[in-house]
């Protein structure tokens, strides 16, 4: 079974401080892992994504991610927050293990908050 | 369109009627997802297509639900005996590639059973 877990409902960051969103995963395998963005009223919107490689995932918007193979996770980092980063983030992970399906597990969502 | 389109925007039904929810993917892309979205709640999976065929169904809650795709690009999710607890916003998404692509989501379908 694969499943993500996101431990914080809300984070609260000033502006240009950094931020992160915590993201843990189990899978069987080894994961695919995918970070999405969701503005009010807005449909989801992919991020960035870590398939193979490199452990550090540069994505859109100046965000990136680490993928820990031993801490099971993948946090979602930005070096210096702007108020337009307040939104709905979510962290999907699929298990790369045959048969296990092409579906994305997502976790419950974190609310990032960035104040002036 | 440039992205993923899905009709209508807004839907209201009574509890037990039927509804229908459309979605028209991004040109060529061969996979296509139905999630559902609950209040405070991540997306939760409900069908996959790759072409016309539906090659996982599993996150279908029970046989009241069914989706189709019979040329291998729109498709319809259709629910019948509407019930309450399936008021919530339903999600296409699309991708190139299936398994390691990215989805490309629509602004989905707000579904209210009263």
């Amino acid at each position: 079974a694969q499943s993500v877990a996101q431990p914080e409902d809300q984070v609260n960051v000033a502006e240009g401080n950094p931020l992160t969103v915590k993201c843990t995963y189990s899978v069987s395998g080894n994961p695919y892992l995918f970070w999405y963005v969701q503005y009010p009223n807005r449909g989801l919107q992919f991020l960035l994504k870590y398939i193979t490689g490199d452990n550090l995932v540069k994505g859109s918007y100046g965000f990136e991610a680490e993928f820990n193979k031993s801490q099971t996770s993948f946090h979602l980092k930005k070096p210096s927050a702007l108020v337009s980063d307040s939104a709905l983030y979510f962290c999907a992970v699929r298990d790369s293990v045959p048969n296990s399906g092409y579906a994305l597990n997502f976790g419950k969502g974190t609310s990032l908050l960035v104040t002036p | 369109g440039a992205g993923v389109s899905q009709t209508p925007s807004n839907k209201v039904t009574e509890k037990g009627k039927y509804v229908e929810l459309r979605c028209d993917p991004i040109s060529g892309h061969t996979a296509l997802y139905w999630y559902r979205q609950s209040l405070g709640q991540g997306p939760e999976f409900l069908i996959y297509f790759q072409g016309t065929g539906a090659a996982d169904d599993s996150g279908l809650p029970n046989d009241r639900f069914f989706a189709v795709r019979p040329e291998g690009s729109v498709s319809t999710l259709k629910i019948q005996r509407t019930e309450r607890g399936d008021s919530a916003v339903y999600l296409c998404a699309s991708s190139l590639i299936a398994g390691t692509g990215e989805l490309f989501f629509g602004e989905g379908s707000r579904l209210t059973v009263l």
